[in-house]
């Protein structure tokens, strides 16, 4: 299968941004996604990016792509104790498939 | 509007026992898939099925099997559930590319 790999875990202070980073390797993607996973539960889509875009931005949340580096960054502004959660990146290919990275835990301190 | 469900949220069973894990949507979207979370390797596809009465394995397909007779229902079954089959399960169906997941199912093989 494809590879899409995220770091681990990331800390932050309530107020400042988040940047969560992921790259992939298929070229052929379509979709790239963003999912928050809170405990217990099960993934929430929060947003996605059409593979020839560079930028979209909703509310808090802005997610750059860049192709030629195959790298996708999900920025949360004014993180809030309410983002804490797993956060994974995900992409859809043409053969209708999608493959998840490892997810990045975000921890939200006070 | 119920979305995506899975049932039961919570199983314990004996190695060797045949499980089966339910999954209902209501959209009527064509994709459906299921996929096991482990730590460390996050979400894993076992198998997919691009509409009724059509399926297809995943990256981890050993030991599970599939039907799919109508468009809301695709249940996996465990045969001859394993240790290693301990896992959380999430189905999730997509259209146009957004993929939406159940809340899973928590398995634990004895």
């Amino acid at each position: 299968g494809e590879d899409v790999e995220q770091s681990l875990f990331l800390s932050v202070r309530e107020g400042d941004s988040s940047v969560i980073n992921c790259t992939y390797t298929d070229s052929s993607s379509t979709y790239l996604y963003w999912y928050k996973q809170e405990p217990g539960a099960g993934l929430q889509l929060l947003t996605y990016i059409f593979s020839n875009m560079d930028m979209k931005q909703d509310q808090r949340l802005t997610v750059l792509l860049n192709k030629k580096d195959k790298h996708l960054s999900l920025r949360i502004a004014d993180t809030q104790t309410g983002d804490s959660a797993i956060y994974f990146c995900a992409e859809f290919d043409n053969f209708n498939k999608f493959y998840f990275g490892s997810g990045t835990k975000l921890n939200v301190k006070p | 509007d119920a979305g995506i469900t899975q049932s039961p949220r919570y199983k314990i069973t004996e190695t060797g026992r045949q499980v089966t894990l339910m999954c209902h949507q209501t959209w009527s979207h064509s994709y459906m898939f299921w996929y096991r979370q482990d730590l460390g390797h996050g979400l894993r596809l076992i198998y997919y099925s691009a509409a009724a009465d059509i399926t297809d394995k995943g990256e981890v397909p050993d030991g599970y099997v599939v039907s799919r007779s109508k468009t809301e229902n695709f249940p996996l079954t465990l045969e001859s559930a394993t240790r290693s089959q301990t896992s959380v399960y999430f189905c999730a169906s997509s259209d146009s590319g957004e993929q939406y997941f159940g809340p899973g199912t928590r398995l634990t093989v004895t």
